[in-house]
């Protein structure tokens, strides 16, 4: 079964800081993708990164890096040198395309807090 | 219209009535989907559209139907709204399906009551 756990329900980190937030995934697909998004308290959904499963190399955007460690099924996303403004929620998610049910599957979140 | 736009902002419905759900993206995206996020479970995908003309079911479709007459506009109708519909629902698009980036619209807080 296809699944995405994401292990820390909350996150605290002194600004300036990195932080690395945790995801897990589970498929047998051979091609996938994996994202992360931010929701920030306003409620929009604002995509951060992504990282396709034939990548060599790990994904990088800004000051967002995605850890991709394919034989341990993990795509842990880091967020260096934190910002007041990255406090809100981050959910991990999947994308397959194998098939004719494609969807995306989502963690639960992590939500982070950064400290001044 | 820039991007994917979901109409009410917000809205508090009598049990039993109908209401549509308004999604409009300009992008040209091929698929779209629309999920439901609840407190502890995170979003879950009620229906998607891979193309213009066809639709599917995500992990919880009861009591929503969705259709896909074009490809720039994709509603979704509670047919008799219940409270456990209550919620805040998501409209996204992607262009070509789920290893592609996924824009969403600014969501629809729905209360019944």
């Amino acid at each position: 079964a296809q699944k995405i756990t994401q292990t820390q329900p909350g996150m605290f980190v002194q600004e300036k800081e990195a932080v690395t937030l945790d995801c897990t995934y589970d498929t047998s697909d051979p091609s996938y993708g994996l994202f992360w998004y931010k929701q920030p308290s306003s409620g929009e959904m604002i995509f951060l990164i992504y990282q396709g499963s034939y990548d060599q190399q790990n994904a990088t955007e800004g000051r967002y890096s995605l850890n991709f460690q394919k034989a341990r099924k993990s795509a842990n996303l880091v967020i260096s040198a934190s910002q007041l403004g990255d406090s809100a929620m981050y959910f991990c998610a999947m994308g397959a395309n194998a098939g004719n049910n494609r969807k995306l599957i989502w963690g639960l979140g992590t939500s982070l807090a950064v400290n001044p | 219209i820039a991007g994917i736009t979901q109409a009410p902002t917000s809205q508090i419905l009598a049990a039993g009535r109908r209401m549509t759900l308004r999604c409009t993206q300009d992008m040209r995206h091929n698929a779209m989907y629309w999920y439901r996020q609840d407190l502890g479970l995170g979003l879950r995908l009620i229906h998607y559209s891979n193309t213009a003309g066809t639709t599917g079911k995500g992990e919880v479709p009861d009591g929503y139907s969705v259709s896909r007459a074009n490809t720039d506009d994709f509603p979704l109708t509670l047919a008799s709204a219940v409270p456990s519909q209550t919620s805040v629902y998501f409209c996204a698009s992607s262009p070509n399906g789920e290893n592609t980036e996924a824009f969403f619209g600014q969501g629809t807080r729905l209360t019944v009551v």
